[in-house]
Formats: structure tokens, sequence, C-alpha cells
């Protein structure tokens, strides 16, 4: 059964670092785009970084830029996102997904929380 | 790149049809036939609707269609349903910059 499980959210005070893991199950990451997406409190969904399947194209959006870094560990068949420089603005829970095309992302996990407070 | 934008609130009674627009330009939906649609109840995974403008993945129900004119596409959901409730985003995914923009989100209330 293809599912994906976000872990390593939690509360940090701003300016400090925080990686989340996404493993997969019942499919090899490295033959799929994977994407992280976020959702603040009381606002939309917000696309944050993607992965194509060979890793040769990896993209963020402006808001985290130069902050976020995304990865993947094939052996273990698991996405991160490594955030730096964190601020309040990047609370949010944070989603990461499988792609099935060019930008639609098919199966989702069911999140894991950042709260960056002081 | 700016946000796709979506009307915030649609509405229908059971039985009913409603559509849901999402307006870009002529360098995301205007350009590229990556339009991706997604359910979203609040504490669960979103879910993927429509994607490639008009696809459906497997499981979901035909009642669910999309399509583009120009750089709108619009979501239509025909036989509202009580579980149909929920809010929708839009995203267009543009390849020349290899980014995925999403609209604000629309909130579909059955009646």
């Amino acid at each position: 059964q293809v599912q994906v499980v976000e872990s390593g959210g939690g509360v940090v005070q701003p300016g400090t670092s925080l990686r989340l893991s996404c493993t997969a199950y019942g499919f090899t990451i490295r033959n799929y785009g994977m994407q992280w997406v976020r959702q603040a409190p009381g606002k939309g969904l917000e696309w944050v970084a993607l992965i194509w399947s060979d890793g040769s194209k990896i993209n963020y959006a402006d808001s985290v830029r130069g902050r976020f870094t995304i990865s993947r560990d094939k052996s273990i068949n698991t996405l991160y996102l490594q955030m730096n420089s964190l601020r309040a603005e990047d609370t949010a829970v944070y989603y990461c997904a499988r792609d099935l095309s060019f930008g639609s992302h098919e199966y989702w996990g069911q999140g894991t929380q950042v709260t960056v407070s002081s | 790149q700016s946000a796709l934008t979506q009307p915030p609130s649609a509405s229908g009674s059971p039985g009913q049809s409603v559509s849901i627009s999402c307006t870009g330009t002529s360098s995301d939906i205007g350009t590229y036939d990556y339009v991706s649609w997604y359910q979203h109840h609040p504490g669960k995974a979103p879910k993927l609707m429509i994607y490639e403008v008009t696809k459906r993945p497997s499981g979901v129900p035909d009642r669910f269609s999309g399509s583009k004119s120009g750089n709108t596409a619009s979501l239509t959901v025909s036989g509202l349903q009580a579980e149909d409730e929920a809010d929708y985003y839009c995203t267009s995914y543009v390849r020349s910059n290899n980014i995925v923009i999403f609209g604000g989100g629309t909130k579909l209330t059955v009646l």
C-alpha cells in the first residue's frame, strides 16, 4: 500500500533549524517526483519545494529559497526538508506528497506540525 | 509568481452542479496543461481530484470534471453530495520555472 509518513515537527525558536522527514512505503522514491507543501494556520495550501524523480531538478518557493533544502536518502526511502533560519511565518502543517505527473500530487501524508515561536 | 485566483466560497444544494474557477496568467495556466485540483477536508490529507486539466485519478467519481479556457481553469462538481463539502484548491505547474503555484482555495458548502 502506497503511503508517505512525515515526522520531525515540533516547537522551535526563531532563527533555529529543524529537519523534517518523509518516509515512503509501497514505492521507491527515486522513481517519483516528490514535493513539500505547507498550510499555515487559517491559510491555504502553499507549495514549498520539489525534487524530480531523477534528482536533476530541485526548486523552492521564493519564501523559503536559501533557507530550506530538500533532499532524499534513497537507501532508506526517505525525503527530507532541512529548514534553517526559521521564522514565525514558517509555522504550518508540512505535508510531503508523491507526484502523479508534473505538479500533481497523488499521495499525501497526514502532515507534521511546525511551530516557530519564542 | 502570484497565486492563482479562486473565489473564496461556492455553494449548491444536493444534486445540483457547481463550478469553481481558477484564474492565472498566460505564463502559467494559459501556457501549460498542468492544472490540478485538490479536495481538502480540515485535519485530513488533501486529495487529488483532477490532474492535467481534465484527468481523474483512479477512484475519483466522474461527478468531478475539469476544463480550461485561456488563462482560467474550472472544476465542476455535478450531483452535489454532502461529503463534497470541503476546501478546493487549484494548482498550476510552470515548467519553464519548475515551480508550482496554488490558488487561494474555495470553500464549497453543500446547502
